[in-house]
């Protein structure tokens, strides 16, 4: 059975770059072509569709993002990541990596990042 | 954009009611509506796509429906481990969204 895993720094600096990576295990991200989305939670908030990336690399981000984020795969480590530059404290939240297009049957648990100085 | 617009934000019931939460598309979305179980400290769940397709393994008391702009979750008999917030989410267009969520409780 397919599990997602989001790891990265819990706390993030104003400014600096968040980036996390999203492994996946129990299959292998080469034998099967999936889209893979990002999605966070604000504390105590909704959700928000970050945007998506195809195993070619083909991605579409949420322009509310505007130019902050950029996602990438590498199929041979069975990793994602995402990076979001210039953060604030308006992306302190827990971030989600999921597998799927338009809906998403496989989630992993989420990180918490917190932007603090 | 379309906006998502869910109602009620919390919702407190006793086991063995029926609940039920919509959600309101600031557009015709036709079909292209989910239903998401959010635990705390756990995966987000799946619960239904195509706004009434109920996804393989959950229970049958979840179901959904609707179209075009208004859509219905319903819990047909409440049970403990329902205690979740669920979200409706579109994937009419680009960018896709979620509705603000439902809070579940028990009474």
């Amino acid at each position: 059975q397919v599990q997602l895993k989001e790891s990265g720094p819990g706390l993030v600096k104003p400014s600096q770059t968040l980036s996390l990576t999203c492994t996946v295990s129990g299959g292998s991200m080469s034998s099967v072509a999936f889209f893979w989305t990002w999605i966070r939670q604000h504390p105590g908030k909704g959700l928000e569709w970050l945007g998506y990336i195809y195993d070619s690399g083909t991605t579409y981000y949420n322009p509310s993002l505007k130019s902050r984020v950029t996602m990438s795969i590498d199929t041979s480590k069975n990793q994602l990541s995402l990076k979001l530059t210039s953060v604030t404290a308006a992306d302190t939240a827990v971030y989600y990596c999921a597998r799927g297009k338009i809906r998403w049957e496989v989630w992993g648990q989420g990180t918490l990042v917190t932007v603090s100085s | 954009d379309i906006q998502m617009t869910q109602s009620p934000s919390s919702l407190s019931a006793s086991v063995g009611d029926r609940v039920t939460i919509t959600c309101q598309a600031s557009q015709d979305i036709s079909n292209y509506l989910n239903w998401y179980q959010l635990k705390p400290g756990k995966a987000p769940k799946l619960l239904i796509y195509d706004a009434s397709n109920l996804e393989a393994g959950v229970p049958s008391r979840f179901s959904g429906s609707g179209s075009g702009t208004d859509f219905t979750f319903t819990i047909s008999s409440l049970q403990p481990e329902d205690i979740a917030t669920y979200y409706c989410q579109h994937y009419d267009n680009l960018p896709y969204a979620f509705g603000q969520g439902t809070k579940l409780e028990i009474k």
